[in-house]
């Protein structure tokens, strides 16, 4: 069974402060990882990929990857009100295909307080 | 704007209604999916085409019926639905090669009440 666990929430953090989301996975095997971004009623928004071990920057965003744990995280720097919603940590098991078959996290859900 | 546009927004049906959704992308994506969302969960995959064939079905009850009939367009047949069914359907579409394939972009979703 692919098992995708984020770390319970919600987060609350200051604005410009850094918020940290965690994510496990289950599949070691696992090769592609995303982070999509949801406010509430809305549609999941791809924020970050991140498909090899290290650190990875857009912007105010860092996803990084630790395949021998088994471990995502996505930081989010100078946090704003604006980055306030449920964040879902997305991982493809399927090695070497061309489907996107996805398997998401509950998702932590983050509130930027001004 | 989205780039991947779902018809309707909002759907009320009875449970021996039938209905369609309807979903449209003009990225040149070969990929299209139906995920399905209820409140507080995460997305739920129920089906995968690539290069508009049906390539996975998460064991979707047959009360859902995918149909792919271009590379741009997706629908979702649903007939007898119960009230469990009750959600948000998300179409989305990605480029079908290599590991940027679960960069998947979504659309606004079709929020489904079943009475």
């Amino acid at each position: 069974q692919k098992e995708v666990e984020q770390n319970s929430g919600p987060l609350s953090v200051p604005e410009g402060a850094i918020a940290s989301l965690n994510c496990t996975y289950s599949d070691r095997g696992s090769q592609s990882f995303f982070w999509y971004r949801q406010y509430s009623g809305k549609s999941p928004e791809l924020i970050m990929s991140i498909y090899s071990n290290g650190d990875k920057e857009d912007g105010r965003f860092t996803a990084q990857l630790n395949k021998a744990s088994q471990y995502v995280s996505l930081l989010i720097r100078d946090s704003q009100p604006s980055d306030s919603a449920t964040y879902l940590c997305a991982v493809n098991p399927d090695r070497g295909s061309t489907l996107g078959r996805l398997y998401f996290g509950r998702g932590t859900q983050l509130t930027v307080w001004p | 704007d989205t780039e991947v546009t779902q018809t309707p927004k909002h759907l009320v049906m009875g449970m021996t209604n039938k209905k369609s959704l309807k979903c449209e992308q003009h990225m040149g994506h070969r990929a299209m999916y139906w995920y399905k969302q209820k409140a507080k969960k995460p997305p739920e995959l129920m089906f995968v085409y690539s290069y508009e064939k049906l390539s996975i079905n998460e064991s979707v009850p047959s009360r859902f019926s995918p149909e792919c009939p271009n590379s741009s367009l997706l629908n979702l047949h649903l007939h007898a639905l119960q009230p469990e069914d009750s959600a948000l359907y998300l179409c989305a579409s990605s480029q079908g090669q290599g590991a940027r394939t679960g960069e998947l972009f979504f659309g606004e979703g079709s929020r489904l009440t079943v009475l």
